[in-house]
């Protein structure tokens, strides 16, 4: 069974912080993605990693794929509250999608 | 329409009963997945459709749990004899490829089913 592991489960932080989100498996995916979702919505994607190493910036958010594929993580510079949400990495392999268990932030103004 | 349409939004039911939900996907999309999702938690996978067959099934908890997709468009996800542990908020997603490496999942905003 491929499982992901986020870390931490909850991060609550101060407006203008920054923070890191880690994603691990034991197992190799072929792409990862990051998703935020809010309440009562469904998620949402950030963005795609598909090569080992690979580096992806969305304006305050950087992404990173480990060189092995197996880890992730997401970099968020000078949090906002509209930053708040749950995030999720979610593996691809043969076609489904397995979603770690997911960090919810709190960025307090 | 122009996302991914889950009815109804939300749904009470007695322990026992038999409910069924529903998955309109994006026009064109030939990927449809179903997740169930706990409060805080990830969403935990429990089958993928391509097309109008089911590639994996695998994360069907119990043979309480059946889903079909029979004209490779709208998707039912069908619980027999519920139980409370069904509680959860039910997730479907589509995409236009089902196993490319950049393929972008698009989620409904969910089925509630609480299970009394």
């Amino acid at each position: 069974t491929q499982l992901l592991e986020q870390s931490p489960q909850f991060l609550s932080i101060q407006e203008g912080e920054n923070l890191t989100v880690y994603c691990n498996s034991s197992s190799v995916f072929s792409s990862l993605q990051w998703y935020r979702q809010e309440p009562g919505e469904g998620p949402v994607l950030l963005v795609t990693v598909v090569t080992g190493g690979e580096v992806k910036k969305l304006k305050r958010l950087t992404f990173q794929f480990g060189d092995a594929r197996k880890d992730s993580s997401l970099h968020i510079t000078a949090a906002q509250p509209g930053d708040t949400g749950l995030y999720l990495c979610a593996g691809l392999n043969t076609g489904k999608l397995i979603f770690g268990q997911g960090t919810t932030l709190q960025v307090k103004p | 329409g122009a996302g991914v349409s889950q009815t109804p939004s939300n749904k009470v039911t007695e322990k026992g009963k038999y409910v069924e939900l529903r998955c309109d996907p994006i026009s064109g999309h030939t990927a449809l997945y179903w997740y169930r999702q706990s409060l805080g938690q990830g969403p935990e996978f429990l089958i993928y459709f391509q097309g109008t067959g089911a590639a994996d099934d695998s994360g069907l908890p119990n043979d309480r749990f059946f889903a079909v997709r029979p004209e490779g468009s709208v998707s039912t996800l069908k619980i027999q004899r519920t139980e409370r542990g069904d509680s959860a908020v039910y997730l479907c997603a589509s995409s236009s490829q089902g196993s490319g490496m950049n393929t972008e999942a698009f989620f409904g905003q969910g089925t509630r089913l609480t299970v009394v």
